[in-house]
């Protein structure tokens, strides 16, 4: 059964700082892996969509990169903004529906 | 792509009532699941709905808790029996066709507080 463990469980930084958000999973046999943000009350919001067979996917100032083989993903975060504050799910996803780690609290403060 | 709508997006319910969630998908999927996420947490997976047969339930939920219909392709429901406020949480929808290289899809979720 696929575990996912988030680190670190919540991040405050101040604006403008790089930050590295990592993700871990137990089951490499996956298709693909996702990061999504969640903003308190909300759903969820895809960000990233990384295919097994890639190493990493840019979007703006996001970057994720992922290491099938020691069940690693790491989403790194540019020049972080206040609009960044949100909660980050990594979800990897194989045969089965996505399972979730406890996701990462973040707050960037102006 | 896919987009999901949900409805209710939010009720208030009394203790011991019934409430059933629609989800209806722009087109036709594979794989159907209903998730939940309690406050302050993640979201866990409840069931996948099945297009014509009984939904499979993850373990700690069950079908006389969580009755779930999927009747077509595009369409499912999942009630939630005879609430208590621990029920209180938001209910997600989602769809994914595996191997088709596209992101799992969610719902924006349904809002469930329960007095």
């Amino acid at each position: 059964k696929q575990e996912v463990t988030q680190i670190p469980a919540a991040l405050s930084v101040p604006e403008g700082e790089n930050l590295v958000l990592n993700c871990s999973f137990t089951d490499s046999a996956i298709y693909n892996l996702q990061w999504f943000r969640q903003d308190p009350g909300k759903g969820l919001t895809s960000l990233l969509l990384i295919q097994s067979s890639q190493r990493e996917q840019t979007s703006g100032r996001l970057n994720a990169s992922l290491d099938k083989s020691s069940g690693r993903s790491t989403l790194y975060i540019a020049a972080s903004q206040p609009g960044d504050s949100a909660t980050y799910l990594c979800a990897p996803s194989g045969n089965t529906p996505l399972v979730f780690g406890k996701g990462t609290r973040l707050s960037v403060i102006a | 792509s896919a987009v999901i709508s949900q409805k209710p997006s939010r009720d208030i319910c009394q203790r011991g009532t019934s409430l059933t969630i629609q989800c209806q998908v722009d087109s036709q999927v594979t794989m159907m699941f209903w998730y939940r996420q309690q406050p302050g947490q993640s979201l866990t997976l409840i069931a996948t709905a099945n297009q014509g047969s009984e939904a499979t339930y993850e373990s700690g939920f069950v079908i006389d808790k969580f009755p779930i219909s999927r009747p077509n392709l595009t369409f499912s429901t999942l009630t939630v029996s005879n609430m208590s406020p621990e029920d209180s949480s938001i209910y997600l929808c989602s769809v994914y066709n595996p191997r088709s290289g596209e992101t799992q899809y969610f719902g924006p979720g349904t809002r469930l507080l329960v007095l």
